[in-house]
């Protein structure tokens, strides 16, 4: 399974909504994770299973989408939002990720 | 709470040998399924192995770009997943991560990484 994300790097301003889109090579349901990482720091788990959110993270944050199209959704930037994001497939192995979008401020 | 603590990394030369550790602590270690992932400096992030539990007889997985040269394993008297890295090239040079299978297809909790430099 590759996972191919768009855009590569995006500008945005505080206040802004965001979509990343995470496209599979073929269907794969609903077993794609969202991972936020910041420079110098590990990966943190935003949302699994597609759509659900990791227990403490900011309801800005939603996912959606199943088979081969998924989304991963800012709805109002914060500061503390520009980051790199991933998504991830785990379902079976090899475990894949998306090649990242940077996301910057305007 | 959850914590993963990865060592061992540094300069190793190409074709040489080097062994990283995570200790884990605040959650039911032998019942976890853990992971190392990698990021080269400036990519991305690349799973390299997978190692599940006593019930599933400790079995493993590999990326293709490591297996036959690295090997995943686990100590849970010690609460540690360990990663022997041979053959060495320099396309190894990351940092590399160790990382929670939180069940619910993804990896819930991870290390604050250790780098590994391959080089002459």
């Amino acid at each position: 399974i590759q996972l191919t994300q768009s855009p590569s790097s995006l500008s945005a301003s505080v206040g802004d909504r965001v979509t990343i889109t995470c496209r599979a090579s073929q269907g794969i349901s609903t077993y794609l994770a969202w991972y936020q990482q910041k420079p110098g720091k590990a990966p943190k788990l935003l949302i699994y299973t597609a759509s659900t959110l990791q227990s403490g993270v900011p309801s800005r944050f939603s996912g959606s989408g199943s088979g081969t199209d998924f989304t991963l959704t800012i709805s109002s930037l914060q500061p503390e939002d520009f980051a790199t994001y991933y998504c991830q497939y785990f379902a079976s192995f090899p475990i894949t990720f998306g090649q990242g979008t940077r996301l910057e401020i305007k | 709470e959850v914590q993963l603590v990865e060592s061992g990394g540094g300069l190793v030369q190409p074709g040489g040998s080097l062994r990283l550790s995570c200790a884990a602590s605040g959650f039911a270690f032998s019942d976890s399924y853990i992971d190392w992932v990698r990021q080269a400096p400036g990519k991305g992030l690349e799973w390299v192995a997978h190692i599940r539990d006593k019930v599933y007889s400790y079995s493993t997985e590999y990326a293709a770009s490591v297996k036959g040269r690295f090997t995943i394993s686990r100590d849970d008297s010690k609460n540690s997943v360990y990663l022997q890295m041979n053959s060495l090239k320099t396309e190894d040079t990351a940092v590399y991560y160790c990382a929670r299978d939180g069940g619910k297809w993804s990896f819930d909790s991870w290390g604050q990484g250790t780098l590994v430099t391959v080089s002459s």
